[in-house]
């Protein structure tokens, strides 16, 4: 059964990088039947859809984070990972990972919350 | 991009009753629509894809209905345990896979 497992820290200071890996277990990152995507939730609020990325390393972007995300796969480590730069407080939010399987969301991590403070 | 607007924001409905919730698209989407199920402290899980097709182990009393840009997720006798944020989901105009902002089921 697959699983996904967020980690990185959990706080990260204004202007700097938000950095997250997801790690894989019970399935194959390489495979072709999946995308895998970063999903994020500020506190009390939705879903928003960050970026998504194909086993091959082909990354898809929300428009509206496109300029500040890094999305890479590292299939060795069974590990894609999350790179969020210049981050603000409104970047304070619960970052899952999960699975993309004919563009449906089917397994999720369980997230991490990473908050944005000095 | 594809706007998902969900209607109403919040829901108060009593256990056994029947709940109705929508989601509008702001182009068509096909049946490319899901409802995802999100309790406090948890990630959500995948109800409803294909605009009507439950996920596994989703009980009957969950139905989704629509195509195009209108749909309704509805829950025929709601349970304690059904009281909950629903998300719809578009993944017809890819590569952007958006949300709606959600609505919360209370009681």
């Amino acid at each position: 059964q697959l699983q996904l497992q967020e980690s990185g820290p959990g706080l990260v200071k204004p202007s700097e990088t938000l950095s997250l890996t997801c790690t894989v277990s019970g399935g194959s990152i390489n495979s072709s039947s999946y995308y895998w995507g970063w999903i994020r939730q500020p506190p009390g609020k939705g879903l928003e859809w960050i970026g998504s990325l194909y086993y091959s390393g082909r990354t898809y972007y929300n428009p509206s984070l496109k300029s500040r995300i890094t999305i890479s796969v590292d299939t060795s480590k069974s590990q894609f990972s999350l790179k969020l730069s210049s981050v603000t407080a409104a970047d304070t939010a619960v970052y899952y990972c999960a699975s993309m399987f004919r563009g449906l969301y089917d397994c999720w991590g369980q997230g991490t919350l990473v908050t944005v403070s000095s | 991009e594809t706007v998902m607007t969900q209607s109403p924001g919040t829901l108060s409905v009593s256990p056994g009753e029947r709940a109705t919730l929508s989601c509008r698209a702001s182009q068509s989407v096909s049946s490319n629509l899901a409802w995802y199920q999100q309790k406090p402290g948890q990630a959500p899980r995948l109800l409803i894809y294909g605009a009507s097709t439950r996920a596994t182990g989703i009980p009957a009393r969950f139905s989704g209905g629509g195509s195009g840009t209108e749909f309704t997720l509805t829950i025929s006798s709601l349970q304690y345990e059904d009281f909950a944020l629903y998300y719809c989901q578009q993944y017809n105009n890819w590569p952007s896979w958006t949300f709606g902002q959600g609505t919360k089921v209370e009681i």
